[in-house]
């Protein structure tokens, strides 16, 4: 299995509050990704990054914002959590060309009440 | 709107038989095109990605790829219950973006 780590696995927090997600790899790849899934509308992406310090928004980017100081570490905030960004988030990495995730980590369960 | 159009399902194939899941795309242009597995409550698993018109074959999958037609199918040979899951058809786009489709469910039945 590809070394990607997502912490936490699982987060319940009240509206109004920061929230950060991390994601960890071991692969050295270059690219690296950060989707939502909910019912009814499939995988959609917030943030990509291409490199260290190097990142650009997706389709559903509004409320979220990212960091990668270092190749492994990609990080999520959600600056003021609401209850519209209750998802499950997956972390993805790439190695061979830019949009193209090719291994996911397990996930993390945000519940925003 | 750039689409990605799945059949929700669930598709139900007895063990042994051909599953066949399709997709639709919108954008004519579109450049490559994957097939993802996901079990329930796990992530996503890239399993096929296809570039050319025609069919390529991994195992017991076969993507076919027909960009005329803007469709893009899966075929499971010799199913078994652990191909029970959902698969996600994505696709790259001229845009350089990539865009998932909602899934099908597939049930391999005893």
């Amino acid at each position: 299995d590809a070394g990607i780590t997502q912490s936490p696995r699982h987060k319940v927090t009240e509206t109004g509050t920061p929230v950060t997600l991390r994601c960890h790899q071991t692969e050295n790849h270059r690219y690296m990704y950060w989707y939502r899934q909910d019912p009814g509308h499939g995988l959609r992406l917030i943030h990509y990054s291409y490199g260290v310090k190097d990142t650009d928004k997706g389709e559903v980017s509004d409320g979220y914002s990212v960091s990668r100081s270092k190749t492994e570490d990609f990080l999520l905030t959600l600056e003021s959590a609401t209850s519209s960004q209750t998802s499950v988030y997956f972390c993805a990495i790439s190695a061979r060309k830019e949009h193209q995730p090719q291994h996911f980590g397990d996930g993390t369960r945000l519940s925003i009440l | 709107q750039k689409e990605v159009e799945q059949n929700s399902g669930p598709l139900s194939v007895p063990e042994g038989a051909i599953a066949s899941l399709n997709c639709t795309y919108s954008d004519r242009g579109s450049q490559s095109f994957f097939w993802y597995r996901q079990y329930s409550g796990k992530s996503p698993e890239l399993i096929m990605f296809i570039y050319s018109n025609g069919d390529k074959e991994d195992g017991r999958f076969t993507a076919q790829l027909n960009k005329a037609s803007q469709y893009v199918s899966l075929l499971i040979r010799d199913s078994q219950p652990s191909d029970s899951a959902t698969y996600l058809c994505a696709v790259l786009n001229r845009d350089d973006k990539i865009i998932f489709g909602k899934g099908t469910r597939l049930h391999i039945l005893p």
